[in-house]
């Protein structure tokens, strides 16, 4: 599976989106960009994933540049309970494995 | 998506023991998974269990350390055998549903080995 660059930590201001970058330049053809994320103490939470178009859902958008080297996520209007470790994960989809990254800490601010 | 519940949600263990966790998803799922999460670390697959045939493990992990059963399609088991205050983790195990590679992940087991 490609690997995934992503900063370490990003804040961000309540009621503000918030843009969280990924790159995955080595990423394959037949490999799709996941996005999840972990609360403090929880167990990861699915949020997006996409191949090549961009995608929304009632969670965030997934922004995929056109040669698919990078992503962003967007969280269009970001809570504190948005803050988590976010994470961006390039796999092949269905019946293989997600390796995790670091992922970013996402803070949001009052 | 799926909900998942995970037993025990925590345990404090002495070393030597060892330690089950269950799995229990509400629906029928091909794919379950195991991973473990070290403090302040990120999650590390651990072992794919499918209905019907062994568990294969990732590297760095054994079948004599974290055997895993998968009995039928809703309910998986991880033991963590001979522990030691390394295997001080979180444990967490995820399905994959719908086919489209996406996990839904239980909150975990909270592992303290003393």
């Amino acid at each position: 599976d490609a690997k995934t660059t992503q900063p370490p930590s990003m804040d961000c201001a309540e009621g503000r989106a918030a843009n969280l970058p990924c790159n995955h330049s080595t990423i394959s053809g037949n490999e799709y960009v996941y996005w999840y994320r972990q609360i403090h103490s929880q167990g990861p939470q699915y949020i997006i994933h996409g191949l090549k178009n961009n995608e929304t859902n009632e969670m965030a958008s997934l922004i995929i540049t056109e040669d698919r080297k990078s992503s962003t996520l967007i969280l269009p209007h970001a809570t504190l309970r948005d803050t988590a470790v976010y994470y961006c994960i390039v796999s092949r989809g269905s019946n293989y494995k997600l390796t995790f990254g670091k992922g970013t800490l996402l803070t949001v601010n009052p | 998506s799926a909900v998942i519940s995970q037993k025990p949600s925590r345990d404090i263990c002495q070393r030597g023991t060892s330690l089950t966790i269950q799995c229990q998803v509400d629906s029928q799922v091909t794919m379950m998974f195991w991973y473990r999460q070290q403090p302040g670390q990120s999650l590390t697959l651990i072992a794919t269990a499918n209905q019907g045939s062994e568990a294969t493990y990732e590297s760095g992990f054994v079948i004599d350390k974290f055997p895993i059963s998968r009995p039928n399609l809703t309910f998986s088991t991880l033991t963590v055998s001979n522990m030691s205050p390394e295997d001080s983790s979180i444990y967490l195990c995820s399905v994959e549903t719908s086919g489209t590679g996406t996990q839904y992940f239980g909150p975990g087991t909270r592992l303290l080995v003393l």
